[in-house]
């Protein structure tokens, strides 16, 4: 059974550029999180995607979007990228069945570089 | 607002050696609690849990307990191992949401 899937890996931008980055959830799961880990920190949470719609938002600014497909798989777009966006970009995903009942299975993560 | 607040690292222990990693938290009501582990380019996985007051959460020889009177949920494990060198994350959920609050990270190193 295939956990929650991230890709790329790993990549490389300049300051400037936009960058997509896609998430698989683990089979059964309905709700994808996005979190963002800089290196040496724990990770932020960025979004939550439930029924194809956001419903959390942490605190990072609109340059930071995402999306939901039917099949809950989940994108997470950033904007007019900055130095300090080069992060590990963590994605997780669980059952929906009550909010705050469930456990967030993460992927490996999505290793951006900004230059 | 809620926070969640880890020992620093790293912390340096030889195999067989007691491990503590405290960790400290400010939340209204009542959260649930969270250790994570990060092993070397992996993403986080649990490694245990507690959602009230005294509860224990224990897996493969790590226990920590919810204390709700000194709000601390600390990682213990009696003897640790090469395999446990990681980075270890304390974590709290508010209610009725999914979202995570992640400490810093302590970064655990065992030497043979």
């Amino acid at each position: 059974d295939a956990g929650v899937t991230q890709s790329p890996t790993h990549l490389i931008k300049t300051r400037g550029q936009q960058v997509t980055l896609r998430c698989s959830p683990k089979s059964g799961h309905d709700t994808v999180s996005w979190y963002q880990q800089a290196l040496g920190q724990g990770p932020q949470f960025i979004f939550q995607y439930y029924e194809e719609e956001e419903r959390q938002r942490g605190n990072f600014p609109d340059r930071f979007s995402g999306h939901q497909f039917p099949n809950y798989s989940s994108e997470l777009n950033v904007n007019a990228l900055l130095l300090g966006d080069s992060a590990l970009y963590l994605c997780a995903s669980s059952f929906q069945g009550q909010a705050g009942a469930n456990v967030l299975t993460f992927g490996a993560g999505s290793r951006l570089t900004v230059l | 607002g809620n926070s969640v607040t880890q020992m620093e690292g790293p912390v340096t222990l030889s195999e067989e050696a007691f491990l503590t990693i405290n960790c400290t938290y400010t939340a209204t009501g009542y959260p649930s609690l969270f250790w994570y582990v990060q092993y070397p380019g992996e993403g986080l996985q649990l490694l245990l849990k507690a959602t009230k007051a005294d509860d224990k959460g224990s897996n493969k020889g790590f226990e920590a307990t919810y204390r709700k009177e000194t709000t601390s949920f600390h990682l213990e494990k009696g003897s640790v191992q090469v395999s446990d060198s990681a980075v270890y994350f304390c974590a709290l959920r508010g209610y009725n949401t999914d979202k995570l609050i992640f400490g810093t990270g302590t970064r655990l190193q065992v030497f043979p």
